[in-house]
């Protein structure tokens, strides 16, 4: 199948900081990518849709300039987590769309997720 | 707003037995449904999707719709060990494909 990779794997930093999490798909092109929080025993929270050369999609609550997303080709996107704070402490999981038809078929394809921890 | 219910478990089987895992969903207009198993620390991993109403089998895996009591369950014949995980229900929720996820049903096979 297809893979998604994600880079870091772990990531601790100090509040304040800013963190940039890289998605990529390696086998195949992506023209729509998502991330997603996951925070301990609870379930995969979608923050934003980024589609490859336009604005990304952000659900509601979440702040987008907090939360910059940029998906700059069709293999990567990247979530930058702004002046980070201790409640940004979550794994963060991006996911990359393989277009087969075009219709409900396609198929999300998960990274192995970033867990951030900050200090 | 769009919901994804689940029971969180955790569901406890023996080994062998079947493990029945339960979803409902509050869209009515929702098309697309999703089984994703998430091992603890890791990221989801598709088992298989329906569309349709009715039963899809896939091995040892049978997802079941009922779109008019807008509910999804899968079926996990011949529970193993390795079987026991997190159990993620997800629906399709319009334009770009975009998953509304449960929050998850926790299977534990023991031997």
């Amino acid at each position: 199948g297809a893979v998604v990779s994600q880079h870091p794997s772990r990531v601790i930093c100090k509040s304040g900081t800013s963190v940039k999490i890289e998605c990529r798909s390696l086998d195949f092109q992506a023209t729509t990518m998502f991330w997603y929080r996951q925070f301990p025993k609870k379930s995969l929270m979608l923050m934003a849709t980024s589609n490859e050369g336009s604005k990304a999609t952000y659900e509601q609550g979440v702040e987008k300039d907090k939360f910059l997303i940029n998906h700059a080709s069709l293999t990567l996107s990247t979530l930058t987590v702004t002046s980070a704070h201790p409640e940004d402490s979550s794994f963060y999981i991006c996911s990359a769309l393989a277009v087969l038809a075009g219709g409900p078929e396609d198929e999300q394809y998960f990274g192995p997720g970033t867990r951030l921890t900050v200090t | 707003q769009k919901e994804v219910e689940q029971n969180s478990g955790p569901l406890s089987v023996p080994e062998g037995a079947i493990a029945s895992l339960n979803c409902t969903y509050s869209d009515r207009g929702s098309q697309s449904f999703f089984w994703y198993r998430q091992y603890s620390g890791k990221s989801p991993e598709l088992i298989m999707f329906i569309y349709s109403n009715g039963d899809k089998e896939d091995g040892r895996f049978t997802a079941q719709l009922n779109k008019a009591s807008q509910y999804v369950s899968l079926l996990i014949r011949d529970s193993q060990p390795s079987d026991s995980a997190t159990y993620l229900c997800a629906v399709g929720a319009g334009g770009y494909n975009k998953l509304i996820f449960g929050a998850g049903t926790r299977l534990a096979v023991h031997p």
